[in-house]
């Protein structure tokens, strides 16, 4: 089965600062995908990147990008540049390659102080 | 371009009523997912589809019942409403191919009582 650890309950930062969200995970499948979604206070769910597992290069999508350590099942999201804005819930999941369905964590909230 | 969106966005139920929460997609996805979150938790499967017609039980589906008659909508039912119910439930939709990124409605926050 699979299964996506998230260690840090709640993480603070300073503004314009950087800051790594930890995941881990586990899978036997050799085929997956690793997804970051952030939930604000408001409640949706905001997709924020995507790793392939056959990616060759770490994903980067403006301020964020996802260390990627696959021999270490890891999948670490860094925010560059923290901004108040980014205070927020930060979910790590993977995709199963069966259902395409997603396996959550069980979350960090990240609060950027001014 | 709505994206996902679900009906209603909030109910209250008693003990042993009935509802349907209601999903719409706009996107011509082929995939639909229910999932529920409750308190300092991610979020759990419950049911999905990866076709009209056809539905799967996901971790959690003891409760619940989903139809996906026409496309772009997947319907979530609860026979008989429990407590352990209580919980925000969202839905959400991919395509069928790589990277499959879910796209999340804004989910509906259900209190039974």
């Amino acid at each position: 089965a699979q299964k996506i650890t998230q260690t840090q309950p709640g993480m603070f930062v300073q503004e314009k600062e950087a800051v790594t969200l930890d995941c881990t995970y586990d899978t036997s499948d050799p085929s997956y995908g690793l997804f970051w979604y952030k939930q604000p206070s408001s409640g949706e769910m905001i997709f924020l990147i995507y790793q392939g597992s056959y990616d060759q290069q770490n994903a980067t999508e403006g301020r964020y990008s996802l260390n990627f350590q696959k021999a270490r099942k890891s999948a670490n999201l860094v925010i560059s540049a923290s901004q108040l804005g980014d205070s927020a819930m930060y979910f790590c999941a993977m995709r199963d390659a069966g259902r395409r369905a997603l396996t959550f964590g069980s979350g960090t909230r990240l609060q950027v102080q001014p | 371009n709505a994206g996902v969106t679900q009906t209603p966005k909030f109910r209250v139920l008693k003990t042993g009523q009935s509802m349907t929460l209601l999903c719409a997609q706009d996107m011509n996805h082929e995939y639909m997912y229910w999932y529920r979150q409750d308190p300092g938790m991610g979020l759990r499967l419950i049911h999905y589809s990866v076709g009209e017609g056809t539905t799967a039980k996901g971790e959690v589906p003891d409760g619940y019942n989903v139809s996906r008659l026409k496309k772009q909508n997947f319907l979530l039912g609860l026979e008989s409403a429990a407590p352990s119910q209580t919980s925000v439930y969202f839905c959400a939709s991919s395509y069928s191919r790589a990277p499959y990124e879910q796209y999340f409605g804004p989910g509906t926050r259900l209190t039974v009582t």
